[in-house]
């Protein structure tokens, strides 16, 4: 049992080139999200998914996509990279029954130059 | 909409003291509220959470936190700090059941000082 693995571990891009964050998890769980990290402003949950085919908007969802074919991988692709999306991301996911912890992937260092 | 603001963005401790780190809520809604630690080039691990059953809610590595709602308050303690414990602290909360979407705090880093 992996939890929730994310790939590459660092990424340098430079502006205007694409590129997609792999996350996937191994536990069933039908929610999985992604979270920009960045100084002094905790996570930010940029999309997220409750299952299989939808996706919904978080609070910092432009530059990114995202879909969800099956229930263990959720990717979230930059199609045109900038600066400002020079952050950590991470990836989680949880169960669907009552408040239950999200788990975390390790995170992935993007830096745009 | 919900938010949560962390006072103090860096707390040092003397290894053996308390540490106390506070976390102020907004929410429409009865919220649910957790604390998350993370070490250095990691990611986040829950250390604990409320879901409205009782006020103190005791955590993983001698950590609690109380709920006040009267101070819409979820501030985390332990009694006697360790080295290990230089980390940082985010504090979330999210709103109805299904826990889906968490707003964080801004975080505390903690340094524990020999």
């Amino acid at each position: 049992n992996a939890g929730v693995t994310q790939t590459p571990k660092f990424q340098v891009l430079k502006t205007g080139q694409s590129m997609t964050l792999q996350c996937a998890q191994d536990m069933n769980h039908e929610y999985m999200s992604w979270y920009r990290q960045d100084p002094g402003m905790g996570l930010r949950l940029i999309h997220y998914s409750v299952g299989a085919g939808i996706t919904d908007q978080g609070e910092v969802p432009n530059g990114y996509n995202v879909s969800r074919s099956t229930t263990e991988d959720f990717p979230l692709r930059l199609l045109s990279a900038a600066p400002s999306q020079t952050s950590v991301y991470f990836c989680a996911s949880k169960g669907r029954q009552g408040v239950n912890t999200q788990y975390f992937g390790p995170g992935t260092r993007l830096t745009v130059l | 909409a919900q938010s949560v603001t962390q006072l103090g963005s860096h707390v040092s401790v003397s290894e053996g003291a308390l540490v106390l780190l506070r976390c102020n809520y907004s929410s429409s809604v009865p919220p649910y509220l957790f604390w998350y630690v993370q070490y250095p080039n990691q990611g986040l691990q829950l250390l604990l959470k409320y879901t409205s059953a009782a006020t103190l809610v005791k955590g993983i590595n001698g950590f609690e936190a109380e709920f006040k709602k009267s101070e819409t308050s979820f501030h985390l303690t332990k009694p006697s700090a360790h080295m290990r414990d230089a980390a940082e602290y985010f504090c979330a909360v999210t709103e109805g059941a299904a826990g889906n979407k968490l707003t964080f705090g801004g975080g505390t880093r903690v340094l524990v000082k020999p």
